[in-house]
């Protein structure tokens, strides 16, 4: 199986910006366009934040954008607020398999 | 409103089996694929399986193939994860989710927890 790598930690100061990598191979990332971005706060759910590289679901805020190149994958989130802290996972689509990133913990200064 | 409630997670001893559960609501189950995803405790998600709608076809993670078996029940809505020859390191929450080349919706999880 595929390892899809994330940097362990981000940070910003409210109201800047922050971009997080996800990066797979030609058999996950590089393939397929249904790669996703997960928002998790402790003892919750993971929830859905971007889908398809870059479509938002219904009620999740414009601050947050996904795009690829490559193996690798992004997700932005601007104008950072105290809520947006939590752990970040993407996962992508293997082909009949889904694969995970390690995750990344974003820190609101 | 879609809602999916796991159940069935608990303490097994090493080797043991158990059945774990989501029922599904709000949404037409049949049309959608499913997955379980697990997170060990302090750790990230891993993708487990998955089904597809019609249940024709399911695919494991080469960490449970073999041991686990998904299945569902779409005349009960009704999603199915049978555990076998549980090792410590299959402790975890596991959570079942809509979906698998896309999946939108989680359920909050059930317990799994391997230990003698």
């Amino acid at each position: 199986q595929s390892a899809v790598t994330q940097p362990p930690s981000a940070s910003g100061s409210p109201g800047q910006s922050v971009t997080i990598s996800c990066t797979g191979t030609s058999t996950d990332v590089g393939t397929y366009n249904y790669v996703s971005w997960y928002q998790q706060h402790p003892g919750k759910a993971p929830k859905l934040v971007i889908y398809e590289v870059s479509k938002r679901p219904s009620g999740v805020p414009d601050r947050f954008s996904g795009s690829k190149s490559g193996n690798t994958a992004s997700l932005t989130v601007s104008g950072l607020q105290a809520e947006d802290e939590g752990d970040y996972y993407c996962g992508s689509y293997a082909g009949n398999k889904g694969v995970f990133g390690g995750g990344t913990k974003l820190t609101v200064l | 409103e879609v809602q999916l409630v796991e159940s069935g997670g608990g303490l097994v001893q090493p080797g043991g089996s158990l059945r774990l559960s989501c029922a599904a609501s709000g949404f037409t189950f049949s049309s959608y694929a499913m997955s379980w995803v697990r997170q060990a405790p302090g750790k990230g998600l891993e993708w487990v399986s998955g089904i597809s709608g019609g249940a024709g076809s399911t695919y494991y993670a080469d960490s449970v193939e073999g041991r686990f078996t998904i299945s569902r029940d779409s005349s009960k809505n009704t999603l199915f994860l049978q555990v076998n020859s549980l090792r410590a390191e299959d402790t975890a929450v596991y959570y079942c989710a809509r979906g698998m080349k896309t999946i939108d919706y989680w359920g909050q999880g059930t317990l799994v927890t391997v230990s003698s």
